[in-house]
């Protein structure tokens, strides 16, 4: 099946950093969705992407969609313990009258006080 | 509050064994999902159903197949599990195609010894 190619795997920073990750596919989107999941908790809906070039912020987070469709990338700025988790982009396909979702393979950021 | 809850938080089973994952969501959406989470490889779609008796194959199928018989439940079963089949498991739901964000459950650990 496909899947979207995300980096990097896992970072370790220090609390304040700013942190950066992307994603890469293949295939062209329509939507692009960057998803966090907490230790024990399914993952949670941060940003959608709904436009090629479309820069979207929701507090520190920001991310753009790229220009040709395939890319797309997430920042977090000035980092805090709670930003720990593991991070997903997400790709959309229609199917029938259902929104499916192609995942990345995650990365996982850990934050040092 | 949107929820969406899973039968189990961890399950230990036996190769061989017939194991029933359940998903409940209560928010009357039309489409429900499964997939798991294995380390490195990032969220798989196994399932998803679209209306009620409806089903489509994911990505994964292979080992798994699906019960949707009333719109807020949706039960994936393996009909004999094995060992490769330990994984995280998440059930999310979404609503009308253009409301992209799927809604997880917590995920169910399940092991097969």
């Amino acid at each position: 099946g496909q899947q979207l190619n995300q980096s990097p795997q896992s970072m370790f920073i220090q609390e304040g950093e700013d942190v950066s990750m992307n994603c890469t596919s293949s295939s062209i989107f329509n939507t692009w969705l960057w998803y966090k999941q907490e230790p024990g908790e399914g993952p949670v809906l941060l940003i959608a992407l709904y436009k090629a070039g479309e820069l979207t912020s929701n507090g520190r987070l920001t991310a753009q969609f790229g220009i040709t469709r395939k890319d797309s990338f997430l920042n977090i700025s000035a980092s805090i313990p709670s930003d720990v988790g593991i991070y997903f982009c997400a790709g959309q396909l229609r199917f029938h009258n259902t929104d499916k979702l192609i995942f990345g393979t995650g990365t996982r950021l850990q934050v040092f006080p | 509050d949107v929820k969406v809850t899973q039968s189990s938080r961890y399950l230990v089973k036996r190769t061989g064994e017939k194991v029933f994952l359940e998903c409940v969501q209560d928010m009357d959406h039309e489409n429900m999902f499964w997939y798991r989470q294995d380390p490195g490889l990032g969220l798989r779609l196994i399932y998803f159903s679209y209306d009620v008796k409806m089903k489509e194959k994911g990505d994964i199928p292979e080992g798994y197949s699906v019960s949707r018989e009333k719109k807020e439940r949706f039960s994936l079963i393996l009909e004999s599990a094995s060992t490769n089949q330990t994984s995280m498991y998440l059930c999310a739901s979404s609503g009308q195609p253009g409301y992209n964000e799927q809604f997880f459950g917590p995920g169910t650990r399940l092991t097969v010894l």
